[in-house]
């Protein structure tokens, strides 16, 4: 099955340590994304990267750090230096023929 | 700062009814509009794209744009139950440089009532 992958579904991180979110996907598209999404407010791009190698900051790169080594994986890495960090995280794909971007099923990331 | 909005809703609709979403946008530029659904706790999942002024078909939901207006609305016809979630509304801005980044609305909570 072709698909976008993300994981863990839920993760739970102690104040002072970084987690790394995964995003994996086999659909061959070529530009990855990185959004959060808290309750009431839309989407919020955090990264993204359209090639191998190569990413930019989006709307709300503070406190994130991300890297694309392969064309099929694009990892978020939350730092202890996000001061807010719970909130829904979810990785889009799309290919480079068209603008549609296609979503993973997220992950839920809460801080204790 | 370019900006996507919706009413927030909840739009309660009974079942059978024709829903209606509506989005307006504030980039003129804008050249493509999606409409997303999102069900409670779940990622979004893509409904409709629509590039051109006018009418886009498919099953029992329309996408209808007004670039002149600045709006672009989602018909729901024979609104089931199963429909109930947030409708999230997203726009591919013009700002060269700002290549296939969407912009995305808050939602609107749609509810069927049996």
């Amino acid at each position: 099955d072709g698909g976008i992958t993300q994981s863990p579904k839920y993760l739970f991180r102690k104040e002072g340590q970084n987690v790394t979110l995964s995003c994996e996907q086999n659909l061959n598209h070529d530009a990855m994304y990185w959004y959060r999404q808290d309750p009431g407010q839309g989407l919020r791009l955090i990264y993204y990267s359209q090639i191998v190698n190569d990413f930019q900051k989006g709307d709300i790169a503070e406190g994130y750090s991300v890297s694309r080594e392969k064309k099929e994986s694009f990892p978020l890495t939350v730092t202890s230096a996000q001061k807010n960090p719970t909130a829904f995280y979810l990785c889009a794909s799309r290919t480079g023929q068209t603008d549609t971007q296609y979503f993973g099923p997220g992950t839920r990331l809460t801080v204790l | 700062q370019k900006e996507v909005e919706q009413n927030s809703g909840p739009l309660s609709v009974p079942e059978g009814a024709i829903a209606s979403l509506n989005c307006t946008y504030s980039d003129r530029g804008s050249q493509s509009f999606f409409w997303y659904r999102q069900y409670s706790g779940k990622s979004p999942e893509l409904i409709m794209f629509i590039y051109s002024n006018g009418d886009k078909e498919d099953g029992r939901f329309t996408a209808q744009l007004n670039k002149a207006s600045q709006y672009v609305s989602l018909l729901i016809r024979d609104s089931q139950p199963s429909d109930s979630a947030t409708y999230l509304c997203a726009v591919n801005p013009s700002l060269l440089g700002a290549t296939n980044k969407l912009i995305f609305g808050t939602g609107t909570l749609l509810a069927v009532q049996p």
